[in-house]
C-alpha cells in the first residue's frame, strides 16, 4: 500500500501524559500536513510542512503542540501534558506541491484522553 | 475556526436520486475541494475545482462554483448506497496551501 500511513490508529492516555503519534506520506510528496478533527465537525488545519522547514502554524497549534519533519519524510506530532479537549481525530495528509493541490489523507489517529 | 457552511448538514435519499450538498466561504480562494469521509475514517479527495473554472464533471460528480457569491455546489447523479458518507468542502486560500473546511454534509443512501 503506497498511500498516507498513521500510527497508532487509536491512542488512550490518561490526562497529563505526552503521547506521539507519527505519519509516513506517500514517498515523493513534499508537503506534510496535520489537522485535526473532533465529532460532527470538519477537519481543522494544524501545521504543514515542506520537506523539513515547517512553514506554517496554525493558532490552534498550542506551546503543548509540536511537531516535526526531521528528514522531509515521515512527520510526528506530539502533545505534552494531555488535557480532555486533546481528545479527537489527528489526520495527516500529503501532497505534491508541484503537481497539484490534491491532499491524500491518512486513516487517522484516534486520541482519547481520560 | 471553520471558514465553511455546508448546506443541508444531513440529507437522506433514495437509492437512484440525485443529490445535491451546497458550500458557502468567506474569503478568497485559489481552488475549491471536495472530500468524502466515511465514519471514522480519513478523507478521500473526491474533485477539485479552480477559481477561474466554473463547472467540473468526474464520472457521476459534478462541481460548480460561483466566486461572486463564494459558493459551490456538489451533485451526485444515480446515487447509490455505497456513496453514503459525509461530504466536505474545503478552500485553499490565495496565501497558501492549508485548506479550510466546512462543517459537512451527511449524505445517506437508502437502498
Amino acid at each position: 500500500d503506497t498511500g498516507v500511513s498513521q500510527n497508532p490508529r487509536h491512542k488512550i492516555t490518561k490526562r497529563g501524559q505526552n503521547v506521539t503519534f507519527r505519519c509516513d506520506p506517500i514517498s515523493e510528496h513534499n508537503r506534510l500536513y496535520w489537522y485535526r478533527q473532533t465529532l460532527g465537525q470538519g477537519p481543522e488545519f494544524l501545521t504543514y510542512f515542506q520537506n523539513e522547514a515547517q512553514l506554517e502554524k496554525s493558532r490552534l497549534l498550542s506551546d503543548r503542540f509540536s511537531a516535526e519533519r526531521p528528514k522531509g519524510s515521515f512527520s510526528t506530532l506530539e502533545i505534552q501534558r494531555t488535557e480532555q479537549g486533546d481528545s479527537a481525530m489527528y489526520l495527516c495528509a500529503s501532497s505534491l506541491f508541484t503537481t497539484s493541490y490534491e491532499q491524500y489523507f491518512g486513516p487517522g489517529t484516534r486520541l482519547t484522553v481520560t | 475556526s471553520q471558514q465553511g457552511e455546508e448546506d443541508p448538514q444531513a440529507l437522506s435519499i433514495q437509492e437512484g436520486e440525485n443529490a445535491t450538498m451546497n458550500c458557502s466561504y468567506k474569503t478568497s480562494i485559489n481552488n475549491l475541494q471536495w472530500y468524502r469521509q466515511n465514519s471514522g475514517r480519513g478523507l478521500v479527495h473526491l474533485i477539485l475545482i479552480r477559481s477561474n473554472e466554473r463547472e467540473k464533471h468526474s464520472g457521476r460528480l459534478r462541481v460548480t462554483l460561483d466566486t461572486s457569491k463564494k459558493s459551490s455546489s456538489l451533485l451526485i447523479t444515480a446515487s447509490r448506497a455505497a456513496d453514503t458518507a459525509s461530504y466536505f468542502c474545503a478552500t485553499e486560500g490565495t496565501s497558501g496551501s492549508r485548506l479550510t473546511f466546512g462543517e459537512g454534509t451527511q449524505l445517506t443512501v437508502n437502498p
